[in-house]
Order: structure tokens, then sequence, then C-alpha cells
């Protein structure tokens, strides 16, 4: 079975703290992405990584940024937390060869106060 | 541009009811339909999906059907059981990178 697994479950972070979500997939899959999931707006991809050091945006980068130093890992960085990134975040991976199914986390809700 | 529309929530039936959840897309040519689940605390897992127009994509009883002249993919299932309380949602992709998706249902089943 696929995993994805996600540091956190729950984490609460002051205003302007610099916060670290990680994500780990054990299937050897090149993409993996990142999510917010807010009520009423459904999913929306913040970035996306399709090999090791690389990364793309997606639509609601502003805020945050990414790092894969390695195939498996995934990190999403809060560089300066605010109280409007308060949201589930989702981690997701996909393998190249299949058709187009991504494998999800479990999720991180995240609380910034 | 590309979105997915689906029927707003909550809903609320009786075991082994009929259930209908209304997907309407917009997109530029054929992508394709996925209809994902999320069972409370956990995170998505693909339901079904339809690669083309007139697939029907079916799995534990779900169905849809990939419709471009009405730009749909409901879903329906015969029978809802308690066990099927969870949000679901509708999206799109070309590439498996890009997802579209709608803003979720939530269902709720009492015995």
């Amino acid at each position: 079975d696929v995993k994805v697994t996600q540091s956190s479950r729950y984490l609460v972070k002051r205003t302007g703290e610099k916060v670290f979500l990680e994500c780990v997939q054990d299937m050897d899959h090149e993409n993996m992405f990142w999510y917010r999931q807010d009520p009423g707006l459904g999913l929306r991809l913040i970035y996306f990584s399709y090999d090791v050091k690389m990364k793309e945006k997606g639509d609601i980068p502003e805020g945050y940024s990414v790092s894969r130093e390695k195939k498996e890992r995934f990190s999403l960085i809060l560089e300066s937390a605010s109280t409007n990134q308060t949201s589930m975040y989702l981690c997701a991976s996909r393998p190249l060869r299949t058709s187009y199914e991504q494998y999800f986390g479990p999720g991180t809700r995240l609380t910034v106060t | 541009g590309n979105s997915v529309t689906q029927m707003e929530g909550p809903v609320t039936l009786s075991e082994e009811a009929f259930l209908t959840i209304n997907c309407t897309y917009t997109a530029t040519g054929y992508p394709s339909l996925f209809w994902y689940v999320q069972y409370p605390g956990e995170g998505l897992q693909l339901l079904l999906k339809a690669t083309k127009a007139d697939d029907k994509g079916s799995n534990k009883g779900f169905e849809a059907t990939y419709r471009k002249e009405t730009t749909s993919f409901h879903l329906e299932k015969g029978s809802v059981q308690v066990s099927d309380s969870a949000v679901y949602f509708c999206a799109l992709s070309w590439t498996g990178n890009q997802f579209y998706f709608g803003t979720g249902t939530s269902l709720t089943v009492i015995p």
C-alpha cells in the first residue's frame, strides 16, 4: 500500500513564527504536492514538485515556500505565519507512470494565533 | 477558465436511500474526471475516475458517467450505508499534476 505521512496531525503556532510541515512518501513517487483545504473553497494547490530540487508554483503560493532535497520528502515552509494561514494542509504524491491518481496524506490542521 | 461545480451540502440521508451528488465542469477539451472521498480524520482517497466521454467509473457501489454533452459527472449510489458518511469531491485534470477540485459535498447517512 502507498503511504503518505505528514509530521503532525495538529499544530498550533503564533503569528510570525516560521513553520515547517513535513511530508514523506514511501513509494518512490516522482511528483509531490501541497494543498490547503478550506471550507467552501475545496482544495487549492500551493506548490508541487516533479523531481528533487524542482518545484512549480500552484494557484496560491504567496506566503509559502517548499523544499525537496530527497525524493521521498517534501516540506512546506511558512516563513512568517499569519492568521489567514490557519487551515488544513494536505500533502499528496503521484508516480509518473499511472493515470493521474494522487495519493493523499491524512492532513495537518494548522492554527495560527 | 477551468472549474468544477458540485452541489452544496450538507446532504443527510437515511440508510438504504438513493444518493446523487451533482457535478458539472467547465474546461476546454476533454479532461479526465474524478471523484475523491474524504472520511473523517483522513486524507482524500480516489473513489472512481473516467478518462473519456461516455466512460463509467465505478467502485464500492458508487457510479459516475462522463457526459460531455452536459459537461457533467454526477455521483450515484443505489443504497447508501452509514459507513458512506464522508465528504465527496469532484475533480478534473489533464496531466495529473494540476487538479481542479470542487468545494466538496458532505454526506451524513443516518441509521
